[in-house]
């Protein structure tokens, strides 16, 4: 099994639709990033958190938002869905100080 | 987090050694700096990272200049599974403890031909 988990994997909707996206990791880490990338581009961070209490925005924060129900789950959601919100959104977590990022497979979102 | 600079791609031989370089001139003394790559659509890999002194580990070498204002990844004998985008990032951590959002730039596209 994958250490860090998100589901779907692809979704497709319409605009003004909310949308979640979930990621679960069994690193026992506390530290959980939500990245988005655009073809040609790199990943743009949208929001992290250092653990359930802690969450920061991120460079791309408009439009989403997170929610940590626990240490091992942190899901995104888009409350409206808009068509520039298509892209590929990968989670990340990561341990103490100095450790890497583990990334999962991602979420190919596109709104039509 | 410090800035970072890479070129937009670069082309190397099969077998030969692939050589990424990476402009950090803003890093700060407790930044580390950390390369991953990413093959398609996969989720970034991570590479290898460094402080001050030279690293290695199986999978490439990390070169820091002395006044670590930039850095070379060097793949030693590249394969074609090597393209890829190769992502340079520098991390802040003072205390035991990480700060910084972590923030990726585009990256180097690397292209590895037969």
């Amino acid at each position: 099994d994958a250490d860090v988990t998100q589901t779907p994997r692809n979704r497709i909707t319409k605009t003004g639709k909310r949308i979640m996206l979930e990621c679960s990791q069994t690193k026992g880490h506390d530290r959980m990033y939500w990245y988005r990338q655009d073809p040609g581009l790199g990943l743009r961070l949208i929001y992290y958190s250092f653990d359930v209490k802690d969450i920061n925005k991120g460079e791309i924060s408009d439009g989403y938002s997170v929610s940590r129900q626990a240490q091992a789950k942190f899901s995104l959601s888009l409350e409206s869905a808009i068509p520039n919100q298509t892209a590929l959104y990968f989670c990340a977590t990561r341990g103490s100080a100095n450790e890497k990022l583990f990334f999962g497979s991602g979420t190919q979102l596109s709104v039509l | 987090d410090a800035k970072t600079t890479q070129p937009t791609s670069m082309d190397c031989a099969e077998g030969r050694a692939a050589n990424l370089p990476c402009n950090h001139s803003t890093i700060s003394g407790n930044e580390y700096v950390y390369w991953y790559r990413q093959i398609h659509s996969q989720g970034p890999q991570y590479i290898i990272h460094g402080l001050k002194n030279n690293e290695t580990n199986e999978m490439a070498s990390l070169i820091i200049t002395e006044d670590r204002k930039s850095s070379t990844l060097i793949l030693p004998h590249a394969t074609l599974r090597d393209t890829a985008v190769y992502y340079c990032i520098v991390i802040y951590s003072a205390g035991g403890t990480s700060y910084g959002k972590l923030t990726f730039g585009q990256g180097t596209i690397l292209t590895v031909h037969p």
